[in-house]
C-alpha cells in the first residue's frame, strides 16, 4: 500500500459526459502528479501541482483540468468525454518536490470507460 | 514525438538469469533517469534512478547504466527471480519536472 488512495477504482459513463476523479496524497507529501495509461499511448504525463500550484504540464488535453486543494487532495476533472479518453489514471505523491520528483508514490489507479 | 524509446517489448528470462531492458532518449536537457516497476492492477513503484552525471547506479539487484554520449541507460537484474515478473518503464525527467515514460518492457521469468 503506497499511501496514495484515489476514487472512484471504476468508473464507466458515456460520451460528451463530465467525470471528477479525486485523489488523496500521502500525508506530508505537497506534490501531487497524475497519469494516464492506456494501451495505445502508454504512460503519459498530465499535469503536476505542488501545494496548491500548478507546478508542470504535460501532454494534458484542455478538456482535462486539475486543482489541488489546500488539504493537498488533487482532483481531475474531463469534460467532454471522448471512447479514446478510456483509460487507467493514477495519481502519484512526491515527498521531496525539486531535489527528486521521481520518488513518486502512486496510488491503486480509477479506470475509466467511456462508452 | 516519442522522447524515450524503449526495447525490448517483451523478455523471458530464466531464473537466474539476467534480464537487461535498453532505452534511448532524444532530448539532451533531462535531469533524471528513473525506473519504475508495475505489476498487473497496481500504479507504477520507482524502481532506482540515476543523473546523468554518473555512469552506474547500483541497488541490490538492480543495477543502472548510463551512456551519456549515445543517449542510452539500461536497467539490469540480476539473477532474476519469478517474483520480478512485471513491466517496467523507464522515463526521463526534465528539469521543468516533465516526465518522458518508455513504452514498456514485459519481464516473465522462469522458474
Amino acid at each position: 500500500d503506497s499511501g496514495v488512495t484515489q476514487t472512484p477504482k471504476h468508473l464507466i459513463t458515456a460520451t460528451g459526459q463530465r467525470v471528477t476523479l479525486r485523489c488523496s496524497p500521502r500525508s506530508g507529501d505537497l506534490s501531487v502528479y497524475w497519469y494516464q495509461q492506456s494501451l495505445d499511448q502508454g504512460l503519459q504525463f498530465l499535469i503536476q501541482y505542488y501545494n496548491g500550484e500548478e507546478r508542470a504540464k504535460g501532454n494534458i488535453l484542455e478538456r482535462f483540468s486539475a486543482q489541488q486543494f489546500p488539504d493537498l487532495h488533487s482532483e481531475l476533472n474531463l469534460s467532454s468525454l471522448e471512447l479514446g479518453d478510456s483509460a487507467l489514471y493514477f495519481c502519484a505523491s512526491s515527498p521531496r518536490g525539486r531535489a527528486a520528483p521521481y520518488e513518486q508514490y502512486f496510488g491503486p489507479g480509477t479506470r475509466l470507460t467511456v462508452t | 514525438q516519442q522522447q524515450v524509446k524503449q526495447s525490448p517489448q517483451s523478455l523471458i528470462v530464466q531464473k537466474g538469469g539476467i534480464s537487461i531492458i535498453n532505452c534511448a532518449y532524444e532530448n539532451t536537457a533531462f535531469d533524471y533517469f528513473p525506473w519504475y516497476q508495475q505489476f498487473p492492477g497496481k500504479g507504477p513503484a520507482l524502481l532506482i534512478a540515476i543523473r546523468p552525471d554518473v555512469s552506474e547506479k547500483k541497488e541490490g539487484r538492480f543495477t543502472i547504466s548510463f551512456n551519456k554520449s549515445a543517449k542510452q541507460f539500461s536497467l539490469h537484474i540480476m539473477d532474476s527471480q519469478p517474483g520480478d515478473s512485471a513491466t517496467y518503464f523507464c522515463a526521463a525527467v526534465s528539469s521543468g519536472n516533465q516526465f518522458y515514460f518508455g513504452t514498456g518492457t514485459s519481464l516473465t521469468v522462469i522458474p
